[in-house]
């Protein structure tokens, strides 16, 4: 089993705001990182960092961390948005990666 | 433009090997890392481990230690994961990304993804 946690699925409506959470206890020494992928694609880097989006991600992507829970916040979502999104960071040994379990994102 | 080009898919028997290239191209290759992911059918993303592509450094999952080879060929920018002694739970598509190897997993560009399929 994943070490780092995340909600099975969430909702939003069209142009609202969606905040995705990933709890595990490595999130308090190391940052998280966030991918997003849709059906039969590759996943794409979203954030990683305290708040850091890589090149071509919109600015409605916002990262943050507090305790053992960092979060992926979406500021208006669009419908291109639907997806699934995944964190990662270190597992308990600080050797390793883990990636979250995975949040199913569905835009009404 | 970078691009990580995988080899085509794959279907093996159980007990097996099976070794997945990924062909790098637009930056220089010796100047970052490989990580290789995989995915089940239905399920999420796992982290299998990196290479450093200069000196062939590699981390690698605890639960894959010991059936796992991940390698590269500087001359041809090309990367390798070769996993043995397949079971039927290691179907999965495989995916090769770049990596800065940096304290938290930034994965920037990804392969294609190579299906691997373990069958009797």
């Amino acid at each position: 089993s994943s070490e780092l946690t995340q909600d099975p699925a969430v909702s939003v409506a069209l142009g609202q705001t969606v905040r995705i959470t990933c709890q595990g206890d490595s999130l308090r020494s190391y940052y998280a990182s966030w991918y997003q992928q849709k059906p039969g694609q590759a996943p794409v880097f979203v954030m990683y960092g305290k708040n850091n989006r890589p090149s071509g991600i919109p600015d409605r992507f916002s990262g943050s961390t507090s305790g053992n829970t960092a979060s992926l916040t979406i500021t208006g979502a669009q419908a291109e948005d639907e997806a699934d999104y995944y964190c990662n960071s270190r597992d308990s040994s600080g050797d390793h990666y883990v990636f979250g379990t995975g949040t199913k994102v569905t835009v009404l | 433009q970078v691009q990580l080009v995988q080899s085509g898919a794959e279907v093996k028997k159980p007990g097996a090997s099976v070794k997945v290239s990924c062909k790098a191209s637009g930056y220089t290759f010796t100047s970052y890392g490989i990580s290789w992911v995989r995915q089940a059918p239905g399920q999420g993303l796992e982290w299998m481990g990196w290479i450093s592509a200069d000196k062939g450094h590699t981390n690698y999952a605890q639960n894959l230690q010991g059936r796992v080879t991940m390698t590269t060929d500087t001359s041809t920018s090309t990367a390798y994961m070769e996993l043995r002694s397949l079971r039927s739970d290691d179907t999965a598509v495989y995916y090769c990304a770049r990596d800065p190897l940096k304290v938290t997993l930034e994965l920037d560009y990804w392969g294609q993804g190579t299906l691997v399929t373990v069958s009797s």
